[in-house]
């Protein structure tokens, strides 16, 4: 099936750093979800992108939505210990798609922040 | 409120047992998910529905037996369930399709 190439796979960062990652795909999606997990815990909505070359800020997060509509990207700034965890990008099909609804999750960033 | 909300938060159940999940969300959302997530894996999709109706099944097998009884609520019915099936069962909704979907907590199943 289809799949997003997210990376990187991992981050060590200290405190305060930014921190930068993006996830890929070889077809279109209408659109892009980026979630947090805790350990345990259900994925945690961060953003949503709708629009080709949408960026989008929540807090010290931003994303975009790739003008190809292959790709997307999630910035954090300014870093901080409970940023701690999984962040996985998401693509969805919209309605007027065969696979409408349909989404499909990159295999995740595990991000660690030194204090 | 985005609250999505599933019982039992923890469920045991040998191979031969019948078992239910339950998830309710009263957003007024008219499309519900279920995810399978394994561990350090993504959210894999199994079902979902639109408006009360079955709109995908990614090919699950069929001791997974889903139901929308009405709006608010989905269920994820077992049966006859194999040891790899343990993993933590997500529940998602969505105004309508292709919006962005919040989550339940999960229900973490054990199957022994």
């Amino acid at each position: 099936g289809q799949q997003l190439n997210q990376s990187p796979q991992s981050m060590f960062i200290q405190e305060g750093e930014d921190v930068s990652m993006n996830c890929t795909s070889s077809s279109i999606f209408n659109t892009w979800l980026w979630y947090k997990q805790d350990p345990g815990e259900g994925p945690v909505l961060l953003i949503a992108l709708y629009k080709a070359g949408e960026l989008t800020s929540n807090g010290r997060l931003t994303a975009q939505f790739g003008i190809t509509r292959k790709d997307s990207f999630l910035n954090i700034s300014a870093s901080i210990p409970s940023d701690v965890g999984i962040y996985f990008c998401a693509g969805v099909y919209n309605s007027l798609n065969t696979n409408a609804g349909k989404s499909t999750f990159g295999d995740g960033t595990t991000l660690t922040v030194k204090p | 409120d985005t609250e999505v909300t599933q019982t039992p938060k923890h469920l045991v159940m040998g191979m031969t047992n019948k078992k239910s999940l339950k998830c309710e969300q009263h957003m007024g959302h008219r499309a519900m998910y279920w995810y399978k997530q394994k561990a350090k894996k993504p959210p894999e999709l199994m079902f979902v529905y639109s408006y009360e109706k079955l709109s995908i099944n990614e090919s699950v097998p069929s001791r997974f037996s889903p139901e929308c009884p009405n709006s608010s609520l989905l269920n994820l019915h077992l049966h006859a369930l194999q040891p790899e099936d343990s993993a933590l069962y997500l529940c998602a909704s969505s105004q309508v399709l292709a919006y962005e979907q919040y989550f339940g907590p999960g229900t973490r199943l054990t199957v022994t």
